[in-house]
């Protein structure tokens, strides 16, 4: 079992929907936790992060983090076609190398 | 300013081969990391290089290895290819590689082994 779990999709949506994307994992130790989105045939660049448990909110898009039941999830308000790339989990352990260890990404599709 | 530059964006190798790849970094980064990604395992961390050292590694055989110059450019060589080896391979450059913040990535380089 990977230590960062992550449905790869694809998700498809139809323009203007809420998107959800979520991730799992196992080590506790995780505190920091990381969106990532990456278009085709770009690098990943880095979309949200947050401290421990909580919620964040950056205009269309929200991360939230459930430490008690390992689960982290984002969500996409009014979602575009140009929300149209994949989406990777991050975490880092606090404290240690800073590391990321990433989830395989969840490929998102938003039709018109 | 400009980002990160991994050279080339393509290639192709025949297995026993290897390779030589190249990432310059954001200017003023001194932290460089590497990446395997594939779709099967997803983003896989290589190593990381600091000031001319690797400072962190990951559970790669020895065939994989790397190095960074006093200008923060960096090298990763793959020695003997194997099929399984085709990838795409991200580097990524921080300031000091200990801010969750500030690591950006290249567009990578697709090696595809044959």
């Amino acid at each position: 079992q990977k230590e960062v779990e992550q449905d790869p999709g694809p998700l498809s949506v139809p323009e203007g929907a809420i998107v959800s994307l979520n991730c799992t994992y196992s080590n506790s130790a995780f505190q920091y936790f990381m969106w990532y989105r990456q278009y085709s045939r770009k690098g990943p660049e880095l979309l949200m992060y947050t401290y421990s448990s909580g919620n964040k909110e950056d205009g269309r898009f929200t991360a939230q983090v459930d430490k008690s039941s390992k689960y982290i999830s984002l969500f996409i308000r009014d979602s575009q076609p140009s929300d149209s790339a994949t989406y990777l989990c991050a975490m880092i352990i606090s404290g240690g190398s800073y590391i990321p260890t990433f989830g395989r990404g969840t490929s998102l599709i938003v039709h018109p | 300013k400009a980002g990160v530059t991994q050279t080339p964006r393509y290639l192709i190798k025949t297995r026993g081969q290897q390779v030589t790849l190249s990432c310059s970094p954001i200017s003023g980064h001194r932290s460089v990391s590497w990446y395997q990604q594939t779709p099967g395992q997803g983003l896989q961390f290589l190593f990381e290089y600091f000031s001319e050292t690797q400072r962190n590694k990951g559970n790669f055989p020895g065939r994989f290895s790397g190095r960074q110059f006093s200008n923060s450019r960096s090298e990763m060589n793959v020695s003997t290819l194997e099929l399984g080896d085709s990838a795409l391979y991200l580097c990524a450059s921080s300031l000091d590689g200990a801010g969750v913040t500030e690591a950006f990535f290249g567009q990578g380089t697709r090696l595809t082994v044959v």
